[in-house]
């Protein structure tokens, strides 16, 4: 399969707690966030995102929390399960200019 | 799931040898993208497509070409590839404009020796 990455931080936790992976972005002008996940041999997918005039947004299982003010995200996955073992990446972009500037990720590992 | 297809999903090749990536989608989206993936730098931008035959650079677009003849098709081309361009290649599109959410594809990791 494709690895993605060597040297990425890493979260442990148990099976059936809640995680919660964090996010530093760059751009204090950014405007849209965005999470992926990406598990072993597979391509990145979508799990949720939110804008900049939201600072909270909640899908099934996930919540994503934006704190503009320290240029942070994070993403909370309640009652994790063996399927959530993937790499985690949170991107950023500014509606108009054409990109998304994606972070490194964390590897999340749940433990029976 | 998104319907991309990404061939070839495995190649080995020489220094100096073209290379040609293709995805194939069967959405109808109008956005395609071409990104690599390298230890220590996550998803990095190398071209993407706004429509048949309109195409622009990304960040890393050095020693790469694309090329978008059809809406369902977008071709990557190492001219001669190096090794710095051993890497993952994902094909990602979407329906409307960046930023925004993206499919991407399975993944092609291409080794240049």
């Amino acid at each position: 399969g494709e690895s993605v990455g060597l040297h990425l931080p890493t979260l442990s936790v148990q099976e059936g707690d809640n995680s919660i992976i964090n996010c530093a972005y760059s751009n204090s002008a950014s405007d849209y966030f965005i999470w992926y996940k990406q598990e072993s041999g597979k391509g990145p997918q979508f799990i949720i995102d939110i804008r900049s005039n939201m600072d909270k947004r909640q899908g099934q299982r996930v919540t994503v929390l934006l704190n503009k003010t320290v240029k942070h995200l994070s993403l909370q996955i309640a009652a994790t399960q063996p399927g959530d073992s993937a790499v985690y990446f949170c991107a950023e972009g500014i509606q108009g200019a054409q990109k998304l500037v994606f972070g490194q990720g964390t590897r999340l590992t749940i433990n029976p | 799931d998104a319907g991309i297809t990404q061939s070839p999903r495995h190649k080995v090749t020489e220094t100096g040898t073209p290379v040609t990536l293709r995805c194939h989608q069967t959405e109808n989206h109008r956005y395609m993208y071409w990104y690599r993936q390298d230890p220590g730098h996550g998803l990095r931008l190398i071209h993407y497509s706004y429509g048949v035959k309109d195409t622009d650079k990304g960040e890393v677009s050095d020693g790469y070409s694309v090329s978008r003849s059809k809406t369902e098709d977008f071709l990557l081309t190492l001219e001669s590839a190096t090794s710095s361009q051993t890497s993952v290649y994902f094909c990602a599109i979407s329906e409307g404009p960046p930023p925004g959410e993206l499919f991407f594809g399975e993944g092609s990791r291409l080794t240049v020796l």
